[in-house]
């Protein structure tokens, strides 16, 4: 089992639909979870990061964390052609009693939003 | 502004030779990582540092040193040991608990 693992892709979904984007993660310690957006040939940009079970809402950005299932989800509202991009879900292992703690990365999503 | 600069952006390397590729941030950051990605991959940690003069070996360290001789500088050498190195490598840094900042990543290429 990978350490962390994405629904496989690539995602289609209409301008306007919600996009919504799966991770789970094999280490029940996991503190802390990062999605990035990758566009083709470019490096990660931080879109969101969750600590708390529940919901974060950022915008059109809506993450959700469930420690006891090992669940972390991306929902995208309303999406737009520039949503189109590789998503990654990233996992901090290593809490240790500091704020540094290395990512682990899921292989990644490739969203298409067509007009 | 505050970032971390990668260079070169695209580099190319001989059957044997060793070639290194820079990071520096100037973020004030603590800890930086080097990762590896390949086509339709995620992310693979190589090394990572937390502080000056230390450093650890992440996932795939094969083939692959590092240097923290400076908190801004962390330095990737790719070896002729590593023998699959066509990849796009990305430097990282972070202070807290708010993800990593990224460089805009170097594209190394085997000829």
């Amino acid at each position: 089992q990978k350490e962390v693992e994405q629904n496989s892709g690539p995602l289609s979904v209409p301008e306007g639909a919600i996009a919504s984007l799966n991770c789970t993660y094999s280490d029940r310690g996991s503190q802390s979870f990062f999605w990035y957006r990758q566009y083709s040939g470019k490096s990660p940009e931080l879109i969101m990061f969750i600590y708390s079970n529940g919901d974060k809402e950022d915008g059109r950005f809506t993450a959700q964390l469930n420690k006891a299932s090992q669940y972390v989800s991306l929902l995208i509202r309303d999406s737009q052609p520039s949503d189109s991009a590789t998503y990654l879900c990233a996992v901090n292992r290593d809490a240790g009693g500091t704020s540094y703690g290395k990512l682990t990365f899921g292989q990644g999503t490739i969203l298409t939003v067509h007009p | 502004d505050g970032g971390i600069t990668q260079s070169p952006k695209y580099l190319f390397r001989k059957e044997g030779q060793n070639v290194t590729l820079s990071c520096e941030q100037n973020l004030n950051h603590d800890a930086m990582y080097w990762y590896r990605q390949d086509p339709g991959q995620g992310l693979r940690l190589i090394y990572y540092s937390q502080i000056v003069n230390d450093f650890q070996k992440g996932d795939i360290a094969e083939g692959y040193s590092v240097s923290r001789e400076k908190k801004e500088s962390f330095p990737l050498t790719v070896t002729s040991a590593q023998k699959n190195p066509t990849a796009f490598y990305l430097c990282a840094s972070n202070q807290g608990i708010y993800g990593y900042t990224f460089g805009s990543g170097t594209r190394l290429t085997v000829v």
